[in-house]
């Protein structure tokens, strides 16, 4: 069985200041790690995601993630945030078996981003 | 190039009736995911389908939740004899069918139980 945990429920930060937002993760097995960001009111969209290769991922809106393994952990990051970047932010992992593979979520972490 | 969508997107529903949601994934989309996010949760899975198949669905209710994703048409995620509980914003994701792909998620229906 797969758990992720995020490690802060929210994060408030003042505009064009850097952000991380922390990912930890269980698994028995190899798993694929991904970021999803949530509009109020809206579906989740994917920011980014890692499945092979270079450890550190860069996304869009200026996000990026880095996948360390011994760590179990894939930390989210952006060097400048903007106040359009407030919303929820979802980790989540999936098996590497073969096929598509039912994601498990954090429980998510609010950033808020105060002028 | 539509996305996946999802309608109704907000259903309002009394104790013991019966809600039905629907999912159309991106097209060429053959595997559909619904998910289902409580006040203040994240998402929780709830069962993956292919054509005409389930594949997975350990994260559905024993009872009163069924899914199917038929030949032809819309993904149905079906709700018998709502209960307040089942209040919740209620997700669908689809992915293409070959290797391993990103999951694509609609708009969701929210559910309210009176």
């Amino acid at each position: 069985a797969q758990s992720v945990t995020q490690l802060d429920s929210q994060v408030p930060v003042f505009e064009e200041a850097p952000v991380e937002l922390r990912c930890n993760y269980s698994s028995s097995v190899s798993v694929y790690l991904f970021w999803y960001v949530q509009y109020p009111n809206q579906g989740l969209q994917l920011l980014l995601k890692y499945l092979s290769g270079s450890t550190l991922v860069k996304g869009i809106n200026g996000f990026e993630a880095e996948f360390n393994k011994s760590q179990t952990s894939f930390h989210l990051r952006k060097p400048s945030v903007h106040i359009s970047d407030t919303a929820e932010y979802f980790c989540a992992v999936s098996d590497r078996g073969q096929g598509a593979q039912k994601l498990v979520f954090g429980q998510g972490t609010r950033l808020t981003i105060n002028p | 190039n539509a996305g996946v969508m999802q309608n109704p997107r907000h259903l309002v529903r009394r104790r013991g009736q019966e809600a039905r949601l629907r999912c159309s994934p991106v097209k060429g989309h053959s595997h559909v995911y619904w998910y289902r996010q409580l006040p203040e949760e994240g998402l929780k899975f709830m069962v993956y389908l292919q054509k005409e198949n389930i594949i997975d669905e350990s994260g559905m209710p024993k009872e009163r939740f069924s899914a199917e994703f038929p030949k032809e048409g819309p993904s149905i995620l079906r709700i018998q004899q709502v209960v307040r509980g089942d209040s919740a914003a209620y997700f669908c994701a689809s992915s293409p069918p070959a290797g391993y792909n990103t999951q694509y998620f609609g708009p969701g229906t929210r559910l309210t139980v009176l």
